[in-house]
């Protein structure tokens, strides 16, 4: 078991521009969760999947952004005409089952730097 | 609404001293509640975990947490801390399938 990947690991952009993330979550975990963390700050929750069903979306998951996760293995965070506001570490999960029982295991993060 | 607070930003302690990080929650019901590490350059690790039943919880690396209803407190605690336990330390608390995470605490060690 490889455990959750994440690419990039880095990524710089400048304002405007379009970017996208990529999650792959351990094998056969049916729910993947994409978090958010600031410098100084805690993770913040943004959105999560059952599956390939988005089953909620934060405050936070402003119109540029969106994700999916087609076939209910991977899933893509896309952010759209990227403002400095939205750098941040963006950090994928996932977990065998559903509720909170089920340990959610993180990847190492993808670091978002809008110029 | 659910939120978790970690009142200390920064800790710093010598090797082979005791370590107690503080974490203190808001929820209504029965709460769910985590203890997270993270490395530079690694993902969020799960220390340990509490649910229900014995308030005091094991974890690994040594760590245990007790779990205080009447104070809202979930501490963190280890009785030696090695060199290695640099780090972010997150408590959080879960929010239907979701976690809540505190702002985090900085631990510092010291040879």
């Amino acid at each position: 078991d490889t455990g959750v990947s994440q690419d990039p690991r880095h990524k710089i952009t400048k304002r405007g521009q379009n970017v996208t993330f990529r999650c792959d979550p351990i094998s056969e975990h049916n729910r993947l969760y994409w978090y958010r963390q600031t410098l100084g700050q805690g993770p913040e929750f943004l959105t999560y999947f059952q599956n390939e069903a988005q089953l909620e979306k934060s405050r936070l998951l402003s119109d540029r952004f969106s994700a999916e996760r087609p076939k209910g293995s991977f899933s893509t965070l896309e952010i759209q005409r990227t403002e400095q506001g939205d750098s941040a570490m963006y950090l994928c999960a996932s977990s065998s089952g559903q509720g909170i029982l089920y340990e959610q295991y993180f990847g190492p993060g993808t670091r978002l730097t809008v110029t | 609404a659910q939120s978790v607070t970690q009142p200390d930003i920064h800790i710093t302690v010598s090797e082979g001293a005791s370590l107690e990080l503080r974490c203190n929650y808001s929820y209504g019901a029965t709460p769910y509640l985590f203890w997270y590490v993270q490395s530079p350059g690694q993902g969020l690790q799960l220390l340990l975990k509490y649910f229900s039943g014995d308030t005091l919880v094991q974890g690994i690396k040594g760590f245990e947490a007790e779990f205080k209803r009447s104070q809202s407190s979930f501490n963190l605690r280890k009785p030696s801390v090695h060199w290695s336990d640099a780090a972010e330390y997150f408590c959080a608390v879960n929010n239907t399938d979701k976690l809540i995470f505190g702002t985090g605490t900085r631990l510092q060690v010291f040879p």
